[in-house]
């Protein structure tokens, strides 16, 4: 299995808190992705990053920013966080664009 | 853009085969198929892209027809193991250098004894 963590795993937090989710690997993959996954929804994409400092937005990108100071973390952070945000997120990498990833065990965020 | 899934669900007996179905309206450089249990992450199953390469698991198999933009995941002599969400994703031709991924919503497969 790839070696990427997540942290936490599991967080409730209330409405208007800001809140930053990690994800952190040791495949020293370029690709890196955050999605979300809703019922109904499947995964969406919210930010990616195609190297350090390098990131773009994703489809769902709203509400959402990310930052990537060093090859195996990278952090998304949700400013003011909405019951609308309430999912769970997953983070995933990548050693080429456009082939497989590798998915993190995800974090479970709960806004009240 | 998001890719259409076929069927929704299917139920199955062990040893019994299935398909399911992955339909874009975009031109596509490459599909890729995971597998997802209850509460937990996705895992890569297989990758096809354009220009006929695929890796992936050697008990499953799948096929991309570019053309239509369309993929199949033949899953055969289905296992109790095999049960869970399917999701296939797909990295746009103009995306082949981000692998953004746009998923379908997936197909729910139970395989019974």
């Amino acid at each position: 299995d790839a070696g990427i963590t997540q942290s936490p795993r599991h967080k409730v937090t209330e409405t208007g808190t800001p809140v930053t989710l990690r994800c952190h690997q040791t495949e020293n993959h370029r690709y890196m992705y955050w999605y979300r996954q809703d019922p109904g929804h499947g995964l969406r994409l919210i930010h990616y990053s195609y190297g350090v400092k390098d990131t773009d937005k994703g489809e769902v990108s709203d509400g959402y920013s990310v930052s990537r100071s060093k090859t195996e973390d990278f952090l998304l952070t949700l400013e003011s966080a909405t019951s609308s945000q309430t999912s769970v997120y997953f983070c995933a990498i990548g050693g080429q664009p456009a082939y497989e990833q590798y998915f993190g065990p995800g974090t479970r965020l709960t806004v009240t | 853009q998001q890719p259409v899934q076929s069927p929704q669900a299917v139920i199955l007996r062990e040893g019994e085969d299935a398909v399911i179905n992955c339909s874009s309206s975009k031109a596509l450089y490459s599909v890729h198929w995971y597998r997802q249990k209850h509460g937990e992450a996705p895992v890569f199953l297989m990758i096809l892209l354009k220009g006929g390469e695929q890796k992936g698991h050697d008990k499953i198999s799948a096929s991309f027809n570019e053309k239509k933009q369309q993929s199949s995941l033949y899953l055969t002599a289905s296992q109790l193991s095999y049960s869970g969400t399917y999701f296939c994703g797909t990295v746009l031709i103009g995306s082949s250098n981000t692998g953004k991924l746009i998923f379908g919503q997936g197909t729910t497969l139970q395989v019974k004894p």
